[in-house]
């Protein structure tokens, strides 16, 4: 078992770029999370799904998309990169409410 | 609205010492908490599941309890080890929020030699 994978590991855009982050995950989790992390502020929740097909939004959800057309990945869009998306971002997937996370993605937007 | 708090946000221990890491949230209405711990640059690492009906867990080294009707977990860790050190966070999984849950800022642990 991969567990949950995330691709890229790091990435550099420059400003108004677009970008997809893919997460996978192997244990058929029905519900996917998309985090970001900055520093001072914690973990925040960027989109979620509860099902393949199903999505919905987080706590910080502009200026991202997201698409489940696929039980086991989950996708995270950024039409137009902006200097405040500048984070690490976690994919994360749960099973009877323990969630399990990747190893993030480091993305830096100059 | 849930918030999380974490205290001390900074820890410094010499080897072999106990220590306890401290949560509390706002809002005891919650399905269950989960303790991770995080390491530089890396993902997170779940330590600890307690379940709202549960007062506590234990793994190893680790005990992790929780006190719904106060707000208050703590994860306790027994004769630390320089291997110990990392950030660890602590988590909420609040009733009816399709498992969304809310996370700390951290404790950022470093075991010294």
């Amino acid at each position: 078992n991969a567990g949950v994978t995330q691709t890229p590991k790091f990435r550099v855009l420059k400003t108004g770029q677009s970008m997809t982050l893919l997460c996978a995950q192997d244990m058929n989790h029905e519900y996917m999370y998309w985090y970001r992390q900055d520093p001072g502020m914690g973990l925040r929740l960027i989109h979620y799904s509860v099902g393949e097909g199903t999505t919905a939004k987080g706590e910080v959800p502009d200026g991202y998309n997201v698409s489940r057309l696929k039980k086991q990945n989950f996708l995270l869009g950024l039409e137009s990169a902006a200097p405040s998306q500048t984070s690490v971002y976690f994919c994360a997937s749960s099973y009877h409410g323990e969630q399990f996370f990747g190893p993030g993605t480091r993305l830096t937007v100059l | 609205k849930q918030e999380v708090t974490q205290i001390p946000a900074a820890l410094s221990v010499p080897e072999g010492e106990n220590l306890v890491l401290n949560c509390s949230f706002t809002d005891s209405a919650i399905y269950n908490l989960q303790w991770f711990r995080q390491d530089p640059g890396k993902g997170l690492t779940s330590l600890l599941l307690i379940q709202s009906s549960q007062r506590e867990q234990t793994s190893g080294r680790l005990n992790a309890s929780l006190d719904k009707s106060s707000g208050r977990s703590t994860l306790y860790i027994a004769a630390s080890q320089p291997g110990d050190s990392a950030t660890y966070l602590c988590a909420v999984l609040d009733t009816g929020t399709a498992s969304k849950l809310t996370f700390g800022t951290g404790t950022r642990l470093q075991v010294t030699l």
